[in-house]
This record gives C-alpha cells, sequence and structure tokens, in this order.
C-alpha cells in the first residue's frame, strides 16, 4: 500500500542515452512533483502538475520533459543525458490545488540516476 | 526570487545533547515546513507552521515560527541516534512554490 512510488530505484546509464522514471501516487492527490537532489543534498523544484495540468516548470533544460497520463501518474523522461544529471529524482505528491502551497508534501523513495 | 537559507549545514552532537537547526527567509512565509531525511531516504514530513509566533512540540521536538514569519527553528532535545538524518525547513510565501532551505545533517554519536 505504497503511497507514492517510483521505479526504478536505481538507474545507470551512459551518457546521451533516453531514460524515463515513473511515478504513481495512490493518496488521490492533484498535485504532483519531480524534485531534484544534487549530491549536497540541495533538493530542488522542476516540475508541478495539477491534474494533468502543467503548472510550475522552474529552469530545466528541455531535454527533461513531464508527462502526466492522468492525475496519478507523473513520469519523468529525460533525453540526451549528460554528466550533470545524475542525482537522486523525487516525485511527490501533495493534497488540492486550493490548498497548494500549504499542504504537505509525499515523496516517493527516489530513482538515484547516475550517468557515465 | 525567495529564498530559505539553514545553518547550520552539519552538525555532530553526542547522544543525549541538545540539536537546533535555524531556517530563514528572505521574504515573509505563509507558512513553514519541516522534513527529516534518514541517510538513504527521502523527505518526510514532520510538521506545518502558518501562525506568527507559532511553536509546535512532538515529544522531543520542539518548532517555532518567528513573530515575523521570517525565520523558524526546530529544537531536538536530549539526541538519540534515531534523530540522525538531515533536517529540511520549506518556506511558501503563498503564490509561490514550497523553496526548501539546504537542509542540516545531524549526526549523533553514541
Amino acid at each position: 500500500d505504497t503511497a507514492v512510488s517510483q521505479t526504478p530505484k536505481y538507474l545507470v546509464t551512459q551518457m546521451g542515452n533516453d531514460k524515463s522514471i515513473k511515478c504513481e501516487q495512490n493518496l488521490g492527490h492533484d498535485t504532483m512533483y519531480w524534485y531534484k537532489q544534487d549530491s549536497k543534498k540541495f533538493l530542488k523544484i522542476m516540475f508541478s502538475y495539477n491534474n494533468k495540468e502543467l503548472i510550475i516548470n522552474e529552469t530545466v533544460p528541455n531535454r527533461f520533459s513531464p508527462k502526466s497520463p492522468d492525475k496519478a501518474h507523473l513520469n519523468l523522461h529525460i533525453n540526451s543525458l549528460e554528466l550533470g544529471d545524475s542525482a537522486v529524482y523525487f516525485c511527490a505528491s501533495s493534497q488540492a490545488r486550493s490548498r497548494l502551497y500549504n499542504s504537505p508534501l509525499h515523496f516517493g523513495n527516489g530513482t538515484r540516476l547516475t550517468v557515465t | 526570487g525567495q529564498q530559505v537559507m539553514q545553518i547550520p549545514q552539519y552538525q555532530h552532537v553526542q547522544e543525549g545533547e541538545d540539536f537546533t537547526t535555524y531556517c530563514n527567509s528572505s521574504t515573509t512565509l505563509s507558512n513553514i515546513q519541516w522534513y527529516k531525511q534518514r541517510p538513504g531516504g527521502h523527505p518526510v514530513f514532520l510538521i506545518q507552521l502558518v501562525k506568527s509566533g507559532e511553536v509546535k512540540k512532538q515529544k522531543r521536538l520542539t518548532f517555532q515560527f518567528g513573530e515575523a514569519k521570517k525565520n523558524s527553528s526546530l529544537h531536538i532535545t536530549a539526541t538519540q541516534t534515531t534523530d540522525v538524518g538531515t533536517y529540511f525547513c520549506a518556506g511558501s510565501s503563498g503564490n509561490t512554490p514550497l523553496v526548501f532551505g539546504k537542509g542540516t545533517r545531524l549526526s549523533v554519536i553514541a
């Protein structure tokens, strides 16, 4: 009965490859996010979707493309991977948009991406 | 843009000692949240503060929100080895996304 689940847990790939990370939440939340945590543990928001609609798109290279087929899923596709993309990527979800910035985030277990 | 600064970056304490991490925002916040991330784990929500001067307690943890709603602190009394991890504050000014501080990594020496 995992609340926010993302796969895979580990992803090792070579520069230039394309990869995807999947995320699903069963909490009934309307909003989902992708965060990037670098080697210094800094957590930075990348994207946010509310009911399948993109509402936050921080300064992220357009090699990163989120896709939300429904409000329970938010996947992240990365093209032409670079060394600097190595990080832990966390999916998260929160309650309805009317309380968007007051709602606690529920994080997935993270995907550790290593680009060689 | 909004910035949230958190200090110290690292703290090593002997088991039983107290620990405090501080969070400061460049702008007035509508709310502040605290998260804990165990080594190898994911951030887990601890608490949210929304009122000026608010103080909340969770067992040995005490959370405060400043009167001006620009700073916050988390204090742990008599640390235990289970307190090990990185503590993050995250603030929002209402119409902005949550901005995370860089976290304070706590080590507890038994």
